[in-house]
């Protein structure tokens, strides 16, 4: 079936440092990607989108980068700093494109 | 939250009882849509709407009913028939049904006693 899912639950950083979420996804037909972060208690807030037809986009220190030919998904954060600190989840549109499908979310913890 | 109204914000149920979350948005979006998301997991889909009067099942709806009179309301119940009902509920919106942002709400943490 479909399904999304990050390479690793936790991910620890020095702030400062760059940081690379990655996301695999199984539906080769998806044509949208998002990644959301989320912290504690609060519902999920968005970062940066990319479609099917592009590689990557850019938006303020955050980079998405879309692999479709191993159909893999990645989040990059420069300069990350405590406030990045959350959950972070990627998600793909279904094959109806009626819906995402969101992944279990990689913890992200930066330390000062 | 993105024009998105959760309430309440926590909610206590006793088992047996049916309990309504509500959700309203103001975005003018046509989509909405609600999740479930359990502690460590992700968020699954139970409902979703792409227009006033038509709505579909998710991943996980059994125990689970909705209704969409309005474009900006998009209540979810839960009833005794939900074995396991204890879970943070959000309520999502899009202007474009799938492909398209989703605008979340703040979450309704449901426990029940």
């Amino acid at each position: 079936g479909e399904s999304v899912g990050l390479h690793l639950p936790t991910l620890s950083v020095q702030e400062g440092d760059n940081s690379i979420i990655n996301c695999a996804y199984s539906n080769s037909a998806s044509d949208y990607f998002i990644w959301y972060k989320q912290e504690s208690g609060k519902g999920p807030q968005f970062i940066i989108d990319i479609r099917s037809n592009m590689d990557k986009r850019q938006g303020q220190r955050v980079t998405v980068l879309l692999n479709k030919t191993v159909k893999h998904l990645s989040l990059q954060i420069a300069a990350t700093q405590p406030g990045d600190s959350a959950v972070y989840f990627c998600a793909e549109s279904n094959q109806a494109g009626t819906a995402l499908i969101f992944g279990k979310g990689t913890t992200l913890s930066v330390s000062s | 939250d993105g024009g998105i109204t959760q309430s309440p914000k926590y909610l206590f149920r006793k088992e047996g009882q049916n309990v309504t979350l509500s959700c309203e948005q103001n975005l003018n979006h046509d989509a909405m849509y609600w999740y479930r998301q359990d502690p460590g997991q992700g968020l699954r889909l139970i409902y979703y709407s792409q227009i006033v009067n038509d709505f579909q099942k998710g991943d996980i709806a059994e125990g689970y009913s909705v209704s969409r009179e309005k474009k900006e309301s998009f209540p979810l119940t839960v009833t005794s028939a939900q074995k396991n009902p204890t879970a943070f509920y959000l309520c999502a919106s899009s202007g474009r049904q799938g492909s398209d942002e989703q605008f979340f709400g703040p979450g309704t943490r449901l426990t029940v006693l």
